[in-house]
């Protein structure tokens, strides 16, 4: 069974930093590019950024371009989104997601981790 | 970027009334064209994907429709667990841009 579940959110003021993670399972974690999205009432779901299986290849959402990073650990099967500088308008519920390996989909996703920036 | 415009925000219907949602994409994307449902507490699910198949395990009164610009998302008989959110992605380019969400509401 394919699981992601996502770990690392909280309360932070804004300009500060927070580390998400993501522990993928059931599944070959190396074989696939791999995105974070996130949801919140005022925005809806807004894709955020997305590596390649190896890690060397990423992009990123115009509005967090230069202020998260998105990076891999395929020895632990481990998503992590670093998240600095933060605002008021990056509360979200944000979600690790997997890319299909043969078609064009998000086909797996985490139940997310919550990140509220507020003084 | 690539704007996706989904229509109704929200509709209110009653368990078993047919559903439409549409998606309207600014440019043409071909057939790529996901659409998925948000459950509260749970994770997204991927109901259809390349516009008009089925997810495995997703029930066959789900479908979807469409090529070019404009598609469909038809729920032909709602149970009242399909009384959720929907979304539309487009997945021909990146950024890979989602609609503003559908919320079905039971009347």
């Amino acid at each position: 069974e394919v699981r992601l579940v996502e770990s690392g959110g909280g309360l932070v003021p804004p300009g500060g930093s927070l580390r998400l993670s993501c522990t993928a399972s059931g599944f070959t974690f190396k074989n696939h590019w791999m995105h974070w999205v996130r949801l919140s009432p005022g925005e809806g779901l807004v894709w955020v950024a997305r590596i390649n299986e190896d890690g060397t290849r990423t992009n990123y959402g115009d509005s967090v371009k230069g202020r998260f990073t998105i990076s891999r650990d395929n020895t632990k099967n481990t998503l992590f989104l670093q998240m600095s500088s933060l605002r008021g308008d990056d509360t979200s519920l944000y979600f690790c997601v997997r890319d299909a390996e043969r078609v064009r989909a998000f086909d797996y996703w985490g139940q997310g981790t919550l990140v509220t920036v507020s003084s | 970027d690539i704007q996706m415009t989904q229509s109704p925000s929200s509709l209110s219907t009653s368990v078993g009334d047919r559903v439409t949602i549409t998606c309207r994409a600014s440019q043409i994307i071909d057939k790529y064209v996901i659409w998925y449902q948000l459950r509260p507490g749970k994770a997204p699910r991927l109901l259809i994907y390349e516009a008009s198949t089925l997810q495995t395990g997703v029930p066959s009164r789900f479908s979807g429709s469409g090529s070019g610009t404009d598609f469909t998302l038809t729920i032909s008989s709602p149970q009242p667990e399909d009384f959720v959110t929907y979304y539309c992605q487009q997945y021909y380019s990146y950024p890979y841009t989602f609609g503003q969400g559908t919320r079905l509401e039971i009347k």
